[in-house]
Formats: C-alpha cells, sequence, structure tokens
C-alpha cells in the first residue's frame, strides 16, 4: 500500500539554525498537510497545501515557517530560525481529494529537537 | 469548530470487542464523522468515517446515532495491535477541511 514517507526520521539542530523537513506524499495526492506534535499534546494543524500554493494555515505557522513543493515529489517544511518551543513530531500528510470523505494519510513523523 | 468529547482512556482485553464512544451535540448537517488513530511513535492512522449511517470497513465498524450527536467505534476482536490513541473527529464544512484532533481516548489492550 502506498505510504507517505518523511525524512529525517530525527533531526536535532541549535536554536537559530535553519531546517528543513522532507515529505514524499503518495504520488496521486494532490492535497498536502503538516501537524506537529509537541510531546504529550495534542497533533495540531500547520498548514495545508494545494496547487502549489497555502489554501490554509494556523496561527502556529508564523513568518518562521514556510512551505514548498520544489518538484513533483517532495513537499517540505522550512523554519528559519528555530527555537526550543520548536521542539515537535512533524507529521506530513496527503489526500487525494479535498472532499469532506478524502482521508488524510500521515508519515511516520519527524522528530525535532532544539538544543 | 464542532467539539468532540471522549473518554481519556479504556481497557480492553484481547479478542474481546471494543465500543469506543464520541460525543459531538453540536455537530451540523454536513459535518463528517471521521475516526483516526494513532499507535505509539506513528502518526495518525485514518480508521473510518461516515455522515449519517452505519459505516463498516476491514479495520472497524462506526455506528451513529440517529440523531447523530454520538456515534461508536467498534473493533470487533481487539488484538495488542490496536493498543492506541483513537480520535473522534468532526471534519467541517468550510475552508479546506483540515482535521482538528482532540485529545482522544487511549485503548489499553491486555493479552
Amino acid at each position: 500500500e502506498p505510504e507517505v514517507t518523511q525524512t529525517p526520521s530525527h533531526q536535532v539542530t541549535q536554536m537559530g539554525q535553519e531546517v528543513i523537513l522532507r515529505c514524499v506524499p503518495i504520488s496521486n495526492h494532490l492535497y498536502f498537510y503538516w501537524y506537529r506534535q509537541i510531546l504529550g499534546q495534542k497533533v495540531e494543524f500547520l498548514v495545508s497545501f494545494y496547487n502549489n500554493e497555502i489554501s490554509e494555515k494556523s496561527e502556529i505557522f508564523d513568518d518562521q515557517f514556510s512551505v514548498e513543493r520544489p518538484d513533483g515529489s517532495n513537499f517540505t517544511l522550512k523554519i528559519r530560525s528555530t527555537k526550543l518551543e520548536d521542539s515537535a513530531m512533524y507529521f506530513c500528510a496527503s489526500s487525494s481529494g479535498q472532499a469532506l470523505g478524502s482521508p488524510l494519510h500521515f508519515g511516520n513523523g519527524t522528530r525535532l529537537t532544539v538544543t | 469548530d464542532a467539539k468532540t468529547t471522549q473518554p481519556n482512556s479504556m481497557e480492553s482485553n484481547e479478542e474481546e470487542p471494543v465500543h469506543l464512544p464520541c460525543n459531538h451535540s453540536t455537530i451540523s448537517g454536513t459535518d463528517y464523522i471521521h475516526w483516526y488513530r494513532q499507535l505509539p511513535s506513528q502518526g495518525p492512522e485514518y480508521v473510518i468515517h461516515g455522515l449519517t449511517s452505519n459505516v463498516n470497513n476491514r479495520m472497524a465498524s462506526l455506528a451513529i446515532a440517529e440523531d447523530r450527536k454520538s456515534s461508536t467505534l467498534i473493533l470487533h476482536r481487539a488484538t495488542l495491535r490496536d493498543a492506541a490513541v483513537y480520535y473522534c473527529i468532526l471534519r467541517r464544512n468550510s475552508g479546506y477541511s483540515t482535521l482538528t484532533f482532540g485529545k482522544g481516548t487511549m485503548l489499553l489492550v491486555s493479552p
């Protein structure tokens, strides 16, 4: 069964550094998402992306964050200048459609540790 | 976003059925009821969804109350692999209908 893959599985970075988290969505999917989960807390929506532009974003997704689909297969999340509070699991997801019945398929996440 | 209420945790024995309840009294007519689960150290995984009628798939069954103010996810025979946090989510017909996760129900399965 096709799956969403994320790399790296664990990223350690120093405060103030830029990080790029990478995702390969399922190949025929058109809608892409990033979520994050701080340890012990809820899964939180960050951003959704369709047709090469952001379709929705949460309050968490401020100017430090950006997303890109640089080619036909990758979907990236960049954090420009990391803060300690950015430490979390970051999950990428994709779906084939926008319809309310279209399930999201999630990757297994990248654990980001900011020191 | 419409709110859902789930028990914090539930316990089950292996090979027994499990009924995971969810209350969503403020559901609107076009809200879909989605269930996802998150196994330890993994991303959320889609389980099932429905609108008004009960639904079955290879993973589970979803029973929706006639007034749609509650639903129950049914795992017919729990396995140890079903130990996870189960999220009941209303997917609202607004914007691009993102999923909003609550705290969910942590299901513990004993051998």
